[in-house]
Formats: C-alpha cells, structure tokens, sequence
C-alpha cells in the first residue's frame, strides 16, 4: 500500500521561475492539504482540496500561489514567479474522510531552494 | 496564528527513562494528533485522540487530553536513541479540517 507521493523531493528554482509540486494522495483517499515548513518551525497550513475542488485556501499567500487537485492525476502546488522567501518544505497529506477517517498522512515533502 | 504549543521546546534524556512532551491549545478542537519527524524527512502519525477520549495508548507511547485546560501531554516510555526526533501537536480545530502545529519538542535520546 503506497503512501502519499511527492515529487520531486528537491527543487531548485531561480528567483522568478515556477515552481510545480506534486501531490499523489494515498490510494482511497480523495482529501488533500498542503503544509510549508520553514526551518526549525512547526507546519502552516496552506490549502485544503478534494476532487476538482478548493475546499479551504485561507492559509494560501494571495498572490502567485494556486494549488489544483483534477479528477485525474495528481494534486499540483503551484507558485510563479518564486522569491527567495519561497524557499522552504512543502508537505501534502490525504486523509479519508469520506471514509469515516480523519487521520492526516503526510509526504515525504518538497525541499524547495530558491536562489 | 500558532494554536499548538509544545513544551519543552528541546528536551535531552538517556536511553531507558521516559519522555514526556506537553502541548497546549486555544480553541475548541475536534481532535488532537500528534507527529514525529526526523531531521529532513517527513512526518510520522503516531497517535490521534478525539476531543471526547481522554487518554490513548499506543505501544510505548501514551496520550492524554484535557479539553478543560485545552492541554495535551505524550508519553514516551522506555526510550530509545532511535526516538530521537522532533514531536509536534496538531490540533484540527472544531468545524475545520486542517491541522494547526505548534513548533515542536526536539527529543535527543542518549545512549
């Protein structure tokens, strides 16, 4: 039974560059978050989707940020134009809610280094 | 803002005796969850409780909650070097779905 997937697992951009992260959740489960962490901090959320739909994006800086979950595919995290502050770890998690199950189960996370 | 506060922030103890971390919070909640990381990788579930339990076990790993005083505490007994690690709290916050972190406890196990 895989996990949540991310890829890739570092990313390196240059200052106004895009940056694409991807989010496959695990098998059943239609709920996904994303987290950033910077370092030595605990977790912030950012955005919470499920299938085609943005369900809460309160924690989502206004601009440059989307995030999109299609019926097929993967979960992407999308950030345009990407600053040195952008520079940090990018988690998703799925949970199965659908399913009666609120736990959250994280991906191994994207290391994203701005230069 | 942060809801989760963990305390201590670092904590260092040798193999065998027991860890405890405490978590502390500010709204009403659905559950409260709680992680491990190791340095650079990602997170570990380790144990979830609902806001009307009181305590869970799980393995070595014992937790409790107080919705009175909106506080949580995790017990490690037994401790290993390979629980050395970070411990975070996460809160899911009542009519939400995401998790809110506190900052974490840095557990060093000494052999």
């Amino acid at each position: 039974n895989a996990g949540v997937m991310q890829n890739p697992r570092h990313l390196v951009r240059r200052r106004g560059q895009e940056a694409r992260l991807r989010c496959s959740p695990m098998k059943g489960h239609s709920h996904v978050y994303w987290y950033r962490q910077l370092p030595e901090e605990g977790l912030k959320f950012m955005v919470y989707l499920q299938k085609e739909n943005i369900i809460d994006e309160s924690g989502m800086p206004k601009e440059r940020f989307s995030a999109e979950f299609p019926k097929e595919g993967p979960s992407i995290l999308r950030i345009q134009q990407v600053v040195r502050g952008d520079s940090a770890a990018y988690f998703c998690a799925s949970s199965g809610r659908d399913r009666d199950t609120d736990t959250q189960y994280f991906g191994p996370g994207t290391r994203l280094t701005v230069l | 803002s942060q809801q989760g506060e963990e305390d201590p922030q670092a904590l260092s103890i040798q193999e065998g005796e027991n860890a405890t971390m405490n978590c502390s919070y500010k709204t009403s909640i659905n559950n409260l969850q709680w992680y491990r990381q190791n340095s650079g990788r990602g997170l570990v579930h380790l144990i979830l409780i609902r806001s009307n339990e009181r305590e869970k076990h799980s393995g070595r790993l014992r937790v409790t909650l107080d919705t009175s005083k909106k506080s949580s505490s995790l017990l490690i007994t037994a401790s290993r070097a390979a629980d050395t690690a970070s411990y975070f709290c996460a809160t899911e916050p009542s009519g939400s779905e995401k998790l809110v972190f506190g900052k974490g406890t840095k557990l060093t196990v000494n052999p």
